[in-house]
């Protein structure tokens, strides 16, 4: 199984700043997924995040909103650009069927 | 699209009893089916999963899950519940978007557990 780490843990943060989410993973993986999971809600993906290419986004998710980074196969961060109160919601990092802890996000 | 429905909300069971979480799912082709458990302020831990093979899969904590196809069903099940499985449950579809090959996964809208005493 996969062990994936995630930083920050949570955040609270302004309306109209940003926040970078760093994901770490103990083994070498060409995909990597960002999902969100609202308060109350299920998991929506947001992108998935190969090495070496541009993130493919969901419809409903861009790119201005949600850039993500993969710099090497075992990292990805994912930023929450111009936060609105509407971010506040926990942000998994995926491998495989494995889960990241989460950052637990909340906007004012 | 692939899809899974939980139609319940919640589930109430006492503890000792068996339990079910129910899980339907929709899908074009095999189907490549998950089940995972959420504590409060927990991330998102993987019990089990059914690709191929027997249709009764063993997974983590004494779970196991029926994959039934005529019934298109995938329900969680326990022989003798505990009050720490008091827990979101949620079940989840492999998602192989053509032209991409790209396996995110697709998941239901969760069920509440509750084990009273």
């Amino acid at each position: 199984s996969a062990v994936i780490s995630q930083k920050p843990s949570r955040d609270i943060c302004q309306r109209g700043t940003s926040l970078t989410i760093q994901c770490q993973v103990d083994s070498q993986v060409t995909m990597m997924f960002w999902y969100r999971q609202q308060p109350g809600q299920s998991l929506t993906l947001i992108a998935t995040a190969n090495q070496g290419s541009e993130a493919t986004y969901e419809s409903g998710f861009v790119i201005d909103k949600f850039p993500i980074s993969r710099p090497n196969l075992t990292f990805s961060t994912l930023t929450v650009s111009n936060m609105s109160p509407e971010d506040s919601s926990i942000y998994l990092c995926s491998v495989d069927r494995y889960f990241g802890p989460g950052t637990r996000l909340l906007v004012l | 699209a692939q899809s899974v429905a939980q139609p319940e909300d919640q589930v109430n069971v006492a503890e000792g009893n068996p339990l079910t979480v129910k899980c339907t799912y929709s899908v074009s082709g095999n189907p490549y089916l998950f089940w995972y458990v959420q504590y409060p302020n927990r991330g998102l831990q993987f019990l089990l999963k059914y690709i191929t093979g027997d249709n009764l899969v063993k997974g983590s904590y004494g779970f196991e899950a029926e994959f039934n196809k005529s019934q298109t069903s995938f329900h969680l099940k326990k022989p003798s519940a505990l009050v720490s499985d008091s827990a979101l449950y949620f079940c989840a579809v492999r998602d192989r978007s053509l032209g991409t090959g790209f396996q995110k996964l697709v998941f239901g809208t969760g069920t509440r557990l509750l084990v009273s005493p």
